[in-house]
């Protein structure tokens, strides 16, 4: 089961509506990642952060997507104007600091622009 | 740049049998980490194993072996004695040392055990 708690596990947008999602990263770990994952199986990162702190993000995460990662509350990603290329699943994982350290995932929040 | 390629979109093997699944890999490091994780139906994604580069002896855990041939830049991922619960997506990644921040998937092998 995963430790990664990811909230919703689903979300349905109409165009050019707001879209948030929540993770909860496993206990202890101060590294998250968001990826989204398209419909080719295809990861695509969008933001990391270390604790409270942006580490690298994207050009599309910059200008649509907003994130953060406060103290004592869950992370999250939003997506200020939905598009139907957003309709994807939004994988959240986290970690601890350091290059051998795995990515424990959440099972996702999968995604819908209509 | 960073690159994790599997050019095996898709395999079916009968159940109790052995499978490899390819992974190659770009980096300018010359210390890295591999990763192979799981993706089941429910899209839940499981880490599985990893095989850190400077180690020259293959990394097994349980069931799941790697064959590590670094000259090539390849990471295959072996599983023996199929089941049929091993049917899921197959992701590689990737983790340099000098950007821990940057994790880089490929895009999978989906692979289908029968009975």
């Amino acid at each position: 089961n995963s430790k990664v708690i990811q909230t919703p596990r689903y979300l349905v947008k109409g165009q050019g509506q707001k879209a948030k999602m929540r993770c909860i990263p496993e206990k202890g770990h101060p590294v998250v990642f968001w990826y989204q994952q398209n419909k080719n199986n295809e990861f695509k990162f969008l933001i990391n952060f270390q604790n409270q702190e942006v580490l690298q993000q994207i050009d599309m995460t910059e200008k649509r997507f907003s994130a953060e990662c406060p103290s004592n509350s869950p992370c999250s990603l939003e997506i200020q104007s939905s598009e139907a290329g957003d309709s994807a699943l939004y994988l959240c994982a986290s970690s601890l600091s350091g290059g051998a350290e795995t990515l424990y995932f959440g099972s996702g929040t999968r995604l819908t622009v209509l | 740049a960073q690159k994790v390629t599997q050019t095996q979109t898709s395999i079916s093997v009968v159940e109790k049998t052995t499978v490899t699944m390819d992974c190659v890999y770009e980096t300018r490091d010359s210390s890295y980490f591999l990763f192979w994780y799981k993706q089941t139906a429910s899209g839940e994604i499981v880490f599985l194993i990893r095989q850190d580069s400077y180690k020259k002896e293959n990394a097994t855990v349980g069931h799941y072996s790697l064959n590590f041939q670094k000259p090539k830049s390849s990471i295959g991922l072996i599983i023996t004695a199929t089941q049929i619960e091993d049917s899921a997506v197959y992701f590689c990644a990737m983790r340099e040392y000098s950007n821990t921040n940057k994790v880089v998937f490929g895009t999978g092998t989906r692979l289908q055990v029968l009975p």
